[in-house]
């Protein structure tokens, strides 16, 4: 059975302070490793896919990396509006669209 | 261009009673999966659609049910509700192509069964 596990469970930062964020997975045949943003109460806001170990995708603040058995979110220099909870899923070859989701890291950036 | 859309946004029902969320795909996707997330849980999955037929289904009773239409939105529907199907619903539309498998996520139906 595929499972993803995130750590931590949440984090604090002070606006500025950079960190990462982890997710462990096992899964039978890797597709396809996605992030996403998740503010309360509403839908994930898709950040990246990650196909093979080796790769790295970034987009702002936000650099995300893949290896054979975890994944990485690296934030750097976070702002306040960083502030949201990080979820981590994978997509298992011959699984059609299903994605396996973990808990996720509630993120917050104080001032 | 439009994203996913759900509606309605908030539901309240009682125990025992059915249910029918509706979702619309981003235009020119063809794939519709449903999710469930329960408060401080990640999503699970429920089914996925892809032309009109199931491609998917997660570890859900028959209580849910699921259909694509020819416009490729969907419905899915929930009987015999229990306080323990109070979630998140959410849905998510791709458009299956080589090298392309990104989810794209509505905006979800809170369903609170009282």
């Amino acid at each position: 059975e595929d499972q993803v596990t995130q750590s931590p469970e949440a984090l604090r930062l002070q606006e500025g302070e950079s960190s990462s964020l982890n997710c462990s997975y096992t899964v039978s045949g890797l597709r396809g490793l996605f992030w996403y943003r998740q503010d309360p109460g509403k839908g994930p806001e898709f950040l990246f896919t990650l196909y093979s170990a080796g790769e790295e995708k970034e987009k702002e603040r936000l650099k995300a990396t893949l290896t054979k058995k975890e994944s990485f979110l690296h934030i750097t220099a976070p702002k306040p509006e960083d502030s949201a909870t990080y979820l981590c899923a994978v997509q298992a070859a011959g699984g059609g669209n299903k994605l396996t989701f973990g808990t996720g890291t509630q993120l917050k950036v104080e001032l | 261009d439009a994203g996913v859309t759900q509606s309605p946004t908030h539901l309240i029902k009682t125990r025992g009673q059915h249910v029918t969320l509706r979702c619309s795909p981003i235009s020119g996707h063809k794939s519709v999966s449903w999710y469930q997330q329960v408060l401080g849980q990640g999503p699970q999955f429920i089914f996925q659609y892809y032309e009109k037929e199931e491609r998917g289904r997660g570890n859900f009773p028959d209580r849910f049910s699921a259909r694509q239409f020819p416009n490729y939105s969907s419905e899915l529907n929930v009987n015999a509700l229990l306080l323990g199907d109070s979630a998140l619903y959410l849905c998510a539309s791709s458009s299956p192509r080589e090298g392309n498998n990104e989810q794209f996520f509505g905006p979800g139906t809170r369903l609170t069964v009282l």
